[in-house]
Formats: structure tokens, sequence, C-alpha cells
């Protein structure tokens, strides 16, 4: 079935350095979203992305989705202490007919002011 | 605009007894997801709901667990009976169609 992995698993950053983290799909994908689940909280909605290059930024974070539509990364320029928490992206496989999300194993951030 | 409503919030309960976890989605929201969530498997989905009609059942780990959704305002996830190996954090999630998902706080269950 499809597999969607993240790396790495755990990143530990000081405060105002970058952060990186790569999904990688088995399937080619329809579209992707990012979510982010803070400790002890629920996954939020970030982005979706649909276009395959497709480039979108929000303030310090920058979305991507790879030309073959199999992989995105999501980059944070200065991180910040409320950038803790897991990151997730969440793949709809290409050409199916549902509302299935298959969700990446998550990078964990820990950010040390 | 309350979001998806959960309860309970916490559930800890005895091996062999039943659980049963509630969900009330976003109104308007036509699709509904009920996940698992632990430090080895991640997020699971186990599974999902389109117009109150199950879609995708295939993440369901096995006969002990059931999901209804009788009405587009509320759905069940049952247990029965539970396993201490069920001990995991559940979430349920609605969206309208393929656009995003909004979670619910989860239901954090611990079976002795």
């Amino acid at each position: 079935g499809q597999q969607v992995m993240q790396i790495p698993q755990y990143q530990h950053v000081q405060e105002g350095e970058d952060f990186t983290t790569y999904c990688n799909s088995s399937t080619t994908l329809s579209n992707i979203q990012w979510y982010k689940q803070r400790p002890g909280g629920h996954p939020v909605f970030l982005i979706q992305l649909v276009k395959s290059g497709e480039v979108k930024k929000q303030k310090r974070l920058t979305f991507q989705f790879g030309e073959a539509k199999k992989n995105s990364s999501l980059h944070i320029t200065a991180t910040q202490t409320t950038d803790v928490g897991t990151y997730f992206c969440a793949g709809r496989d290409y050409g199916g007919a549902t509302n299935k999300l298959i969700f990446g194993t998550g990078t964990l951030l820990a950010v040390q002011p | 605009d309350a979001g998806v409503i959960q309860s309970p919030r916490h559930e800890v309960t005895e091996m062999g007894q039943e659980v049963t976890l509630r969900c009330k989605p976003i109104s308007g929201h036509n699709s509904l997801f009920w996940y698992r969530q632990t430090m080895m498997r991640g997020l699971e989905l186990l599974i999902y709901f389109n117009n109150n009609v199950p879609i995708d059942d295939s993440g369901m780990p096995e006969d002990r667990f059931s999901a209804k959704m009788p009405n587009a305002s509320f759905s069940t996830l049952k247990i029965q009976p539970s396993e201490p190996r069920d001990s995991a954090v559940y979430f349920c999630a609605s969206s309208l169609s393929v656009n995003e998902q909004f979670f619910g706080p989860g239901t954090r269950l611990t079976v002795l």
C-alpha cells in the first residue's frame, strides 16, 4: 500500500537556526497537505499543495511540492520556540476517488531558546 | 464556531471492557475520519465516512473495532472487548470533501 515517509524523525535546533523536513511518497500524489501538532495537542492544517513544482510561503515557512509529485518539503527560516511540535505531511493518492489522506511518519522539532 | 467535538477526553478502563468514543463533526462537513495515534505506529487512519456512509475501513485493526455514523452530526467508535494494546489517542476529524481536515482534541484511552 501507499507509504509516506518523513525525515528526519527528530530535529533539535537552537532558536534562530533553520529547519527542513522532507516527505517522500511511494506513489504519485494528487496533492499534499501539511499539518502541525503541538505537544499534547491535535494536528492543525497548515497548507495544501496541488501543482507539480508548486512553492508556497507562510511567513517563515516555505513549502514545496516536487516535480514528480512524489515528494515535498517544509522549510522554516529562523526557528522560534513557538515552532516546537511535530510536522506531518499527508498525501492523497493520484487518481484516488476518495478523501483519504495518508499521513507521513512526522518530524518532531525541538527548539532550544 | 465549535470545532470537532470528542468525548470523553480521557478514558481509563480495564481489559475486556467495552469502550465507546464519540464525535460530533463540524456542521456542514460531509466527511468524517477516525484516526489512532501511538508512538510506535504514528497517525493511522482507521475508517472514514462520506455522507454518513463508511467508505474505507481497511485500517480497522480487527473485529473488536466498529464504527457507526447514524447521522451527519454524530459518530461512534466502539472497541469490544478492549485490550491493553488499544491504548492510544483516538482522533476524529471532519472535512468538506477533499479540503483540509479539522481534528478534534482527541480521546486518550488507557486500557489496563
